[in-house]
């Protein structure tokens, strides 16, 4: 693993199943992050974590939940999901929060029908 | 409202010329701007910075402005190539909290 990986690289989903979206960074970065890339608004952030054990919301958190179990994984779920979660996802880290630069995955393009 | 505009949904500019993608922010107590370059079906990466002690930064043919004042920050490219060709996002920050992204500029190169 080198940067940050995510899984899967794309989903279709039925409205109303649970989803999880995976990410994984192998830079031992304290701060991570989930943000949402749609059409016109950019990247917005959904929520992220400081330091493992640790989780924020941020901009657009209705409707997902995250997790920091660890340094290395942040899982991003979408427990019953709706078609306006259709969207890029894209996870990031830094070393610390509001660090001088994010790292970011290649993305998760996740259609909800 | 959104705190971080780049107004321009797209630019066009022909090879080896300049280009020049702008963005203004509202927040005051932003301190640090980043600027990002996206290919599709990629992750952004990081392109370039400036903290706002500084006006200007400059990194091979990139180039970030900054004016405080205007609250208006801009991205040059000299000489563009069809490689450029690409999304560019700025950023901005609080110190200590979360960055806020702009909507995006799609930047295309014409040979």
């Amino acid at each position: 693993i080198a940067g940050i990986t995510q899984a899967p690289t794309s989903q279709i989903l039925a409205a109303g199943r649970r989803m999880t979206l995976r990410c994984t960074q192998d830079m031992r970065h304290n701060a991570m992050y989930w943000y949402r890339q749609d059409l016109g608004l950019g990247l917005r952030l959904i929520h992220y974590s400081n330091t493992a054990g640790t989780t924020g919301k941020g901009e657009v958190p209705d409707g997902y939940s995250v997790s920091r179990a660890n340094t290395d994984d942040f899982p991003l779920t979408l427990a019953s999901a709706v078609p306006s979660q259709t969207s890029v996802y894209f996870c990031a880290s830094s070393g610390q929060q509001g660090g001088n630069e994010q790292f970011f995955g290649p993305g998760t393009r996740l259609t909800v029908l | 409202d959104q705190q971080v505009k780049q107004n321009s949904p797209s630019l066009s500019v022909q090879e080896g010329r300049i280009s020049i993608l702008n963005c203004d922010y509202t927040n005051s107590m932003f301190d640090y701007f980043l600027w990002y370059k996206k290919y599709p079906a990629e992750g952004p990466t990081f392109l370039i910075s400036i903290s706002s002690i500084k006006d200007k930064n400059e990194d091979g043919r990139f180039t970030v402005f900054l004016n405080k004042s205007a609250k208006h920050l801009s991205l040059h490219i000299v000489p563009s190539q069809p490689g450029d060709s690409a999304v560019y996002f700025c950023a901005a920050r609080v110190h200590g909290q979360n960055f806020v992204f702009g909507p995006g500029t799609r930047l295309s190169v014409l040979p």
